[in-house]
């Protein structure tokens, strides 16, 4: 079965840099969801969207800014870049007709090293 | 405070044994939960999902809900080495919510 794709898969940047991650949801997929995790600590909600609209925001620096496309594949932008944005960076998809019922699936990651 | 905390970790069961995980959830969180299995350096991976009070088994996992007493639980029967992973209580209100994670090791 197809799953969620996320790119680049690894991704190495100097401080005040920017960054570009991207992601493409499970087909027929409505929702995309964004998290952060830091070395050793759970998973922390950025974003999401819904058919193409921001759908809920959670702790996302102002330096970062998301959207989704008309294919509903999303992109994080990520602006001066610091040391403590390094982190796995997760997209999640789902379909919105179940509300709090769907369940989210993970795409593999990317992993951000700030240096 | 988080919304929602595991008990913490590390668990260490011998092979073949239950593992057992709990999770406790604020009432300002929905009453949809998900356990999520993530190995090191992966992403986290779906492995149940549960809405309602009771029970829910699927294969060698069991989740249990009670939203009188504001928790949910894993059973994990039969344990194996390649259960060995962290395992993550997530409560779902549009966004997930996680507890921190309960490290579960299997030996062989």
């Amino acid at each position: 079965a197809a799953g969620v794709i996320q790119s680049p898969r690894h991704l190495i940047k100097e401080k005040r840099e920017t960054a570009t991650l991207k992601c493409y949801p499970i087909p027929r997929h409505d929702t995309v969801y964004w998290y952060q995790q830091g070395p050793g600590q759970d998973p922390q909600f950025l974003i999401s969207f819904y058919e193409k609209m921001q759908s809920d925001k959670g702790s996302i620096p102002d330096r970062f800014s998301a959207q989704q496309f008309s294919d509903y594949h999303s992109e994080l932008n990520m602006s001066s870049l610091e040391l403590g944005d390094s982190a796995l960076y997760f997209c999640a998809s789902g379909t919105s007709g179940g509300g709090s019922y769907n369940e989210q699936f993970f795409g593999p990651g990317t992993r951000l090293t700030v240096l | 405070q988080k919304e929602v905390e595991q008990n913490s970790g590390p668990l260490s069961v011998p092979e073949g044994a239950i593992a057992s995980l709990n999770c406790t959830y604020s009432d300002r969180v929905s009453q949809s939960f998900f356990w999520y299995r993530q190995y090191s350096g992966k992403s986290p991976e779906l492995i149940m999902s549960i809405y309602s009070n009771g029970d829910k088994e699927d294969g060698r996992f069991t989740a249990q809900l009670n939203k009188a007493s504001q928790y949910v639980s894993l059973l994990i029967r039969d344990s194996q080495p390649s259960d060995s992973a962290t395992y993550l209580c997530a409560a779902n209100d549009y966004k997930l919510s996680f507890g921190a994670g309960t490290t579960v090791t299997v030996r062989a």
